[in-house]
């Protein structure tokens, strides 16, 4: 089946610095979506993305679809100790509404 | 607005039983997911529903598992008999339109021992 791998599956880092993790595919997705999962709580939609070089903001948030259609990252800016969680990366790739999601990548944050 | 609803938010159960887990969609949303994710791996998709309906269940590991949207409101999803592979946090999300956001609960934790 579709799979996408999402690295890196850990990050500690100090508060303040900048995040990346990023999502890879061998199909070409349609729809490119970063959810976040706090403990105990179901994933939260942070940033959708829907058309290949879209670029998006949200806060200190930013994300972009590949022009490939096959990748899509995720950069924090500025991390703070409530950015602390689980982030996954999401993707729909048929006409269908499943979403095939990335392993996750746990953030933790050091104040 | 209530967000989608998920009981009970832990189950612990011996292998062998039967366990019943339960989605409240938000008001008003046709479309109807249940994911699971196991052991710290990805959230792998098992059904979907818009209405009553099945729209795909490809997901769905086996015949152990039932799931079903009776009237189009909320879903339950019946694991008989349990394994113990089976344990895992199990998600039902909600959306508005066909490939619409979709909106997730907190997920039902279950342990199988």
């Amino acid at each position: 089946g579709q799979q996408l791998n999402q690295s890196p599956q850990s990050m500690f880092i100090q508060e303040g610095e900048d995040v990346s993790m990023n999502c890879t595919s061998s199909s070409i997705f349609n729809t490119w979506l970063w959810y976040k999962q706090d403990p105990g709580e179901g994933p939260v939609l942070l940033i959708a993305l829907y058309k290949a070089g879209e670029l998006t903001s949200n806060g200190r948030l930013t994300a972009q679809f590949g022009i490939t259609r096959k990748d899509s990252f995720l950069n924090i800016s500025a991390s703070i100790p409530s950015d602390v969680g689980i982030y996954f990366c999401a993707g729909n790739y048929n006409q269908g509404g499943k979403l095939i999601f990335g392993q996750g990548t746990e953030l933790s944050v050091k104040p | 607005e209530a967000g989608v609803t998920q009981f009970p938010s832990h189950s612990v159960i011996e292998k062998g039983q039967t366990v019943t887990l339960r989605c409240d969609p938000i008001s008003g949303h046709d479309n109807l997911y249940w994911y699971r994710r196991v052991m710290g791996k990805e959230i792998k998709f098992l059904l979907h529903f818009v209405k009553e309906s099945k729209q795909d269940e490809s997901g769905m590991p086996n015949n152990r598992f039932l799931a079903e949207r009776t009237g189009g409101t909320y879903s339950t999803l019946k694991v008989q008999p349990a394994e113990l592979e089976d344990s895992g946090v199990y998600f039902c999300a909600s959306s508005q339109e066909w490939r619409g956001i979709q909106y997730f609960g907190a997920g039902t934790r279950l342990s199988v021992l």
